[in-house]
């Protein structure tokens, strides 16, 4: 599984309430991505790093925030959980140059009722 | 605006019963095609990258070919264990792609004894 550890697996949470996922990694790769995946529409890419403290927007980016203080752990932030942020969150590790093949975790379902 | 369409959506085969999934891309400069294999509840795993128009991979029973407009996963004489979801993915220019991926929305393949 290419060293990817995402926690918690699942949660369940109130609509408005703050969730952090956790992504952490072994392999020393200095490229990290969070993707959301909802039927229909594939994976989408939340928010990137490019190194500790170097972060930027995906595609899908409006609701989350991100924060890198170490090479292994990528977090994830839905600053006040919406049911439309439902889905399954997937944490990714990449070398990052063009050409190079993504690497991905095995996911957090999050539901907010 | 880049775009990847995969189809069909879904794929029921018979064990032995050869076929072909398509992914279509229109990207600005491909620096990358990736196909990855999707069990339900886990994340995506890697499978092949091809570059350049012409290019071909092969992995057991598993062919990716690679024109200018699209690429074909052959899944020759299909197994049960076969069944999965195939995502296509398209890593495009500009040269600060930071290794971002573009998904295609899958192709869910079941393969019955």
């Amino acid at each position: 599984d290419a060293g990817i550890t995402q926690s918690p697996r699942h949660k369940v949470t109130e609509t408005g309430t703050p969730v952090t996922l956790r992504c952490h990694q072994t392999e020393n790769h200095r490229y990290m991505y969070w993707y959301r995946q909802d039927p229909g529409h594939g994976l989408r890419l939340i928010h990137y790093s490019y190194g500790v403290k170097d972060t930027d927007k995906g595609e899908v980016s409006d609701g989350y925030s991100v924060s890198r203080s170490k090479t292994e752990d990528f977090l994830l932030t839905l600053e006040s959980a919406t049911s439309s942020q439902t889905s399954v969150y997937f944490c990714a590790i990449s070398l990052g140059w063009e050409g190079t093949e993504a690497f991905f975790g095995q996911g957090t379902r999050l539901t907010v009722v | 605006e880049d775009q990847v369409t995969q189809s069909p959506e879904a794929l029921r085969l018979q064990e032995g019963e050869s076929s072909s999934l398509n992914c279509s891309y229109t990207v600005s400069g491909l620096r990358g095609l990736f196909w990855y294999r999707q069990d339900p509840g886990k994340g995506p795993e890697f499978l092949f990258t091809l570059y350049s128009a012409g290019e071909e991979k092969e992995k057991e029973r598993l062919k990716a070919t690679l024109t200018k407009k699209e690429s074909f996963l052959h899944i020759t004489a299909p197994k049960p264990e076969d069944s999965a979801t195939y995502l296509c993915a398209v890593q495009a220019s500009p040269t600060d792609s930071w290794g971002k991926l573009q998904f295609g929305a899958g192709t869910q393949v079941v393969v019955t004894p």
